[in-house]
């Protein structure tokens, strides 16, 4: 069936460093994609977004990359920083209102 | 700046129990979505609402469960029958332009 899944489900950095969260997803009709985090206790935050007719979208201190060749996105936090420390889903739609989430991939920022 | 809330923050109830979760999405808003998140997994998408009707439902989103707008504000879910394995957070998000603001969610826990 359709999913969306995460490489690692726990990845710590340095503070300061640069983090790289991974997604792997199989619905090739997939053409919409978005990074959430989730700190304890409360719902997902959008943090970026990504058509399938971009390859790469930058925010601040955030960058996505998206590869529908092999069905992977990521997401690219510069400079990573405590308040980073969260769960990070990606989500994935094909033109529907229905949106699937990957599993899930902890950061833990090390001071 | 403008929220999605929910109550109750929790809700215990028993097995065969009927229970309704209650959502005040942005009020601007017009699409409406139900996730639920088992503890230590990924988010799931339930159900989708626009135009007073649902959109899109998952498989999860079986007879036991319903939606309804019932006031204009409010948007709940309602689950007829509770059963164990419905422990979980349930969030509610609402949406425009593609971004979908959640909720702090509801914990059901169900004995």
């Amino acid at each position: 069936g359709e999913s969306v899944g995460l490489h690692l489900p726990t990845l710590s950095v340095q503070e300061g460093d640069n983090s790289i969260i991974n997604c792997a997803y199989s619905n090739s009709a997939s053409d919409y994609f978005i990074w959430y985090k989730q700190e304890s206790g409360k719902g997902p935050q959008f943090i970026i977004d990504i058509r399938s007719n971009m390859d790469k979208r930058q925010g601040q201190r955030v960058t996505v990359l998206l590869n529908k060749t092999v069905k992977h996105l990521s997401l690219q936090i510069a400079a990573t920083q405590p308040g980073d420390s969260a769960v990070y889903f990606c989500s994935s739609t094909s033109g529907t209102y229905k949106y699937i989430f990957g599993t899930g991939t902890r950061l833990k920022v090390l001071a | 700046e403008p929220e999605v809330t929910q109550t109750p923050s929790h809700q215990v109830t028993q097995m065969g129990q009927e229970v309704i979760l209650r959502c005040v999405p942005i009020s601007n808003h017009l699409y409406f979505y139900w996730y639920r998140q088992i503890l230590g997994q990924k988010v799931e998408f339930l159900v989708s609402f626009y135009n007073n009707e649902i959109s899109e439902k998952s498989e999860i989103f079986d007879d036991q469960f319903s939606v309804e707008r019932p006031d204009g504000s409010n948007f709940t879910l309602k689950i007829r029958s509770t059963k164990l394995e419905d422990s979980a957070m349930y969030f509610c998000a609402s949406m425009v332009a593609n971004e979908q603001y959640f909720g702090p969610g509801t914990r059901l826990t169900v004995t």
